[in-house]
């Protein structure tokens, strides 16, 4: 089983919908959660970290379950320029320096 | 806006050669990453650095890679003896906090290819 899970995707969604990625992950031990965004060929980028109380950005919400082990990130009212692969990053406590990326889910968002 | 530099930005090099990638990290970050992306595929962590040492690494990062801070500034990855199987992206990255406390700040990538 990988560390860390994410929905295959790709996604391809209109302009304007509500799109939802899951990620799940392996270890219980997992301390901190992340969303990062790549662009074709670039850098990874920092969307949002993902708190156990969940948390908002704009349009961006991320949840986690640690119960269940998996986090969310939902994206409302999706842009074109929402394009791009989500990254879901986990790191464990144990491993403070190492931070595990998930596949990434690539979104389209179409006229 | 502060950023993370690496150079070069794409080396070509023949299997078995010896490779520096650079990375100059923002300047009041302590903490400082080397990851690698082949093509299509997931971002990997390499290895992490603090207090000029490694403070984590991965199975990938064997004998043949080495990372070094010669200087207050740079911070390098060698690949001693290249393998076709070593082409890919190599990110560096840097952060204030260890990296469960908060944003990994990437550069914008060092594309190797080994023929």
């Amino acid at each position: 089983r990988k560390e860390v899970e994410q929905d295959p995707g790709p996604f391809n969604v209109p302009e304007g919908a509500t799109v939802a990625f899951n990620c799940t992950y392996s270890n219980s031990a997992s301390q901190s959660f992340f969303w990062y965004r790549q662009d074709c060929r670039k850098e990874p980028k920092l969307l949002m970290s993902v708190y156990s109380s969940g948390n908002e950005d704009g349009r961006f919400t991320a949840q986690l379950n640690r119960a269940s082990q998996y986090i969310s990130l939902l994206i409302r009212d999706s842009k074109l320029s929402d394009s791009a692969t989500y990254l879901c990053v986990v790191i464990y406590n144990t491993n403070a320096g190492k931070s595990t990326f998930g596949d990434g889910t690539t979104l389209t968002v179409k006229p | 806006e502060p950023e993370v530099t690496q150079t070069p930005s794409h080396q070509v090099t023949q299997m078995g050669q010896e490779v520096i990638l650079r990375c100059v990290p923002i300047s009041n970050h302590l903490y400082f990453y080397w990851y690698r992306q082949i093509l299509g595929q997931k971002v990997e962590f390499l290895v992490s650095f603090y207090n000029n040492e490694i403070s984590e690494k991965s199975e990938i990062f064997d004998d043949q890679f080495s990372v070094e801070r010669p200087d207050g500034s740079n911070f390098t990855l060698k690949i001693r003896s290249t393998k076709l199987e070593d082409s890919a992206m190599y990110f560096c990255a840097s952060s204030e906090g260890a990296a469960n406390t908060g944003e990994l700040f990437f550069g914008e990538g060092s594309r190797l290819t080994v023929l």
